[in-house]
């Protein structure tokens, strides 16, 4: 069992739709991040928060908004994507130290139309 | 900048014979380095990591990595597969982020394991 929850698991949504992708974890930890995997292809990194600020911003389109409104909660507010944005979505988190691991949530699995 | 190498995208083994997954990395300091397995539609687990201290990490499910400094490397291995090992296995090495107070993770591209029966 992931200790880091993802919801919702699926989502289809249109090119002009808004949507919210969730993520929550109780373990402490005081760095969380988003992950975009696409099949066959590692995950890559999009956006880190640490200590509820965003640090990391891989170059993402503005298409793609991240908020953590506290330490345990992440969400990824999407609106006007493209089909080639439908990907597995990642959330982690760690405690934001070198050599300490990531721990990942299970993905949504996005689909534009 | 470091980098990881994942040799193989893909390796076949029959249940219970020795599983193999090559990992080599670059890196400019120390390095730290995971495994992770994904199976399908699933996010990733992790396996095992190295840090300091003893190169011969024993993870979950019977994995094991060694760390070989002169050789750059950190080698999967279990000695007898199972079906259930039937997965993606991506091997990782932590890079610092900005600010010094978080980091990412670079991964390879990954080795899709099959076991047949």
């Amino acid at each position: 069992d992931t200790e880091v929850t993802q919801t919702p698991k699926h989502l289809v949504m249109g090119m002009t739709n808004k949507k919210s992708l969730k993520c929550e974890q109780h373990m402490g930890h005081r760095a969380m991040y988003w992950y975009k995997q696409k099949a066959k292809k590692p995950p890559e990194l999009m956006f880190v928060y640490s200590y509820e600020k965003l640090s990391i911003n891989e170059s993402v389109p503005s298409r793609f908004s991240p908020e953590c409104p506290n330490s345990s909660l992440l969400n990824l507010h999407l609106h006007a994507l493209q089909p080639e944005d439908s990907a597995l979505y990642l959330c982690a988190s760690s405690h934001g130290k070198m050599g300490q691991p990531i721990s990942f949530g299970q993905g949504t699995r996005l689909t534009v139309v | 900048a470091q980098s990881v190498t994942q040799l193989g995208s893909h390796v076949s083994v029959s249940e219970g014979a020795l599983v193999l997954l090559r990992c080599n990395y670059s890196s400019s300091v120390p390095p730290y380095l995971f495994w992770y397995v994904q199976y399908p539609n699933q996010g990733l687990q992790l396996l095992l990591k190295y840090t300091t201290g003893a190169t011969l990490v024993k993870g979950i499910n019977g994995f094991e990595a060694e760390f070989k400094k002169s050789e750059t490397s950190f080698h999967l291995t279990k000695p007898s597969a199972h079906m259930s090992d039937a997965a993606e296995y991506f091997c990782a090495v932590s890079v610092p982020g900005s600010g010094g107070s978080n980091y990412k993770l670079t991964f390879g591209k990954g080795t899709l394991l099959t076991v047949n029966p």
